[in-house]
């Protein structure tokens, strides 16, 4: 079946620090691959978008990568704040149809 | 440029009751979507309309249903509620929709099935 599988647990890490988020699937063939950040209460906000021919996309502190063997990205986030808190999802697409993952959040601790 | 907005941000009904949930997308987008989101689910994806037609359809009961107008604005109907039905819905406007398009999502309307 379609997985897009996400750390379900918290990342708890030190300010300062590279947060390195997580985001594997299976079944799909996405063209693309986006990431979103979700603070409680609201709804995502658009932060990348790499592509399937893209191996690394970069935009100011975050920094994504997009392997398709691996059927994995990693996101990250370095020198982060305790701003960078939040909750971050991985979604592809699929015939169209944007899929998420369940979201890692991150705690950055002063 | 004004964001997505979606009206009313909070809601209770009653099971039995049906609801009706709007969208108003960025100026100028023409693809709207609709997702659920529940702690226990996520981000479901129920429904995408373009140009006044449905484009593509998650895994939801037909109870679940919208519609787009001529101005892009969407509606989201949801009939005989059921308790399981209480989550935050969301909808998210893109110029084109799903292809190589970020999604700008607004606040969400909570609805809550007592």
């Amino acid at each position: 079946s379609q997985k897009i599988e996400q750390n379900s647990e918290a990342l708890n890490i030190q300010e300062g620090k590279t947060a390195t988020l997580t985001c594997n699937y299976t079944n799909y063939s996405p063209a693309y691959l986006q990431w979103y950040r979700q603070d409680p209460g609201r709804g995502p906000v658009f932060l990348l978008l790499i592509r399937e021919n893209e191996k690394e996309k970069r935009k100011e502190r975050l920094k994504v990568t997009f392997d398709t063997t691996l059927k994995q990205s990693l996101f990250h986030i370095t020198a982060s704040q305790p701003a960078d808190s939040a909750t971050y999802l991985c979604a592809l697409d699929n015939t169209g149809k944007l899929i998420f993952g369940q979201g890692t959040t991150l705690q950055v601790k002063p | 440029k004004a964001g997505v907005t979606q009206t009313p941000r909070y809601l209770i009904k009653t099971r039995g009751q049906q609801v009706t949930l709007s969208c108003s997308p960025i100026s100028g987008h023409r693809s709207v979507s609709w997702y659920q989101q529940t702690p226990g689910q996520g981000l479901q994806f129920l429904f995408e309309y373009f140009s006044e037609t449905q484009r593509n359809k998650g895994n939801f009961p037909g109870r679940f249903s919208g519609r787009q107008f001529s101005n892009s604005r969407s509606e989201m109907n949801v009939s005989t509620l059921e308790l399981g039905d209480s989550a935050l819905y969301l909808c998210a406007s893109s110029s084109t929709g799903g292809e190589n398009t970020e999604a700008f999502f607004g606040q969400g309307t909570r609805l809550t099935v007592v």
